[in-house]
């Protein structure tokens, strides 16, 4: 089955700087990546996703980026608000799957 | 009242003790998951139901028992359940299997004494 690696597992960064967190797949056949946002007391929350036919999607301050070849895939957030601080979740799925692989999560602090 | 609702958020009860957890939806989504939050691990899959039938059983055991009487709700039957089963459920749902996102419950937290 797929196996979703997920780094780092915590982040802190300053009010204003970028974060970026990577995730890498093992299974070739895998074409959707979403990415989660999981606040205290909440479920993970969709916030940006990325199928295999597009390398880059941005949205607003959020991106995200996909390398086919190497496996691997990545969140990118620019000027990080005190609210962006959450655990945040990568996963791995394909079409006709029942299930979607996901990340062991990372912990993001941003300091105002 | 929108989005993917569970109840209760937090359940204690002891190891002979029979409880159900509910999972309700109103997006119109045909698949429901139940899926098990522990604390330094990947979330688990428990059970996948697509158009009211099961189509995933993730090796759970039998102390969980899914119901799924509509498109729209969920349960989650629990009797004589372990401490290590302590844990967040989250229910979530989609538009279909595969390659779509998932919209999550807040999750019933779990504690078992």
């Amino acid at each position: 089955g797929e196996n979703v690696e997920q780094h780092p597992s915590t982040l802190s960064v300053q009010e204003g700087d970028s974060a970026v967190i990577k995730c890498t797949y093992s299974d070739s056949a895998s074409n959707y990546f979403p990415w989660y946002k999981q606040e205290l007391g909440k479920g993970p929350q969709l916030i940006i996703d990325i199928r295999s036919n597009v390398g880059e999607k941005k949205d607003q301050r959020i991106a995200v980026t996909l390398n086919k070849t190497a496996k691997h895939f990545s969140l990118h957030i620019t000027e990080t608000q005190p609210e962006d601080s959450a655990v945040y979740f990568c996963a791995a799925s394909q079409t006709g799957a029942n299930n979607l692989f996901f990340g062991t999560g990372t912990r993001l602090t941003v300091i105002p | 009242e929108t989005g993917v609702t569970q109840t209760p958020r937090h359940l204690v009860m002891g190891m002979t003790n029979k409880k159900s957890l509910k999972c309700e939806q109103h997006l119109g989504h045909n698949a429901m998951y139940w899926y098990k939050q522990s604390a330094k691990k990947p979330l688990e899959l428990m059970f996948v139901y697509s158009l009211e039938e099961r189509v995933e059983n993730n090796s759970v055991p039998s102390r969980f028992s899914p119901e799924c009487p509509n498109s729209s709700h969920l349960f989650l039957h629990l009797h004589t359940l372990q401490p290590e089963d302590s844990a967040l459920y989250l229910c979530a749902s989609s538009q279909g299997t595969g390659d779509y996102g998932y919209t999550f419950g807040s999750g019933t937290r779990l504690t078992v004494v």
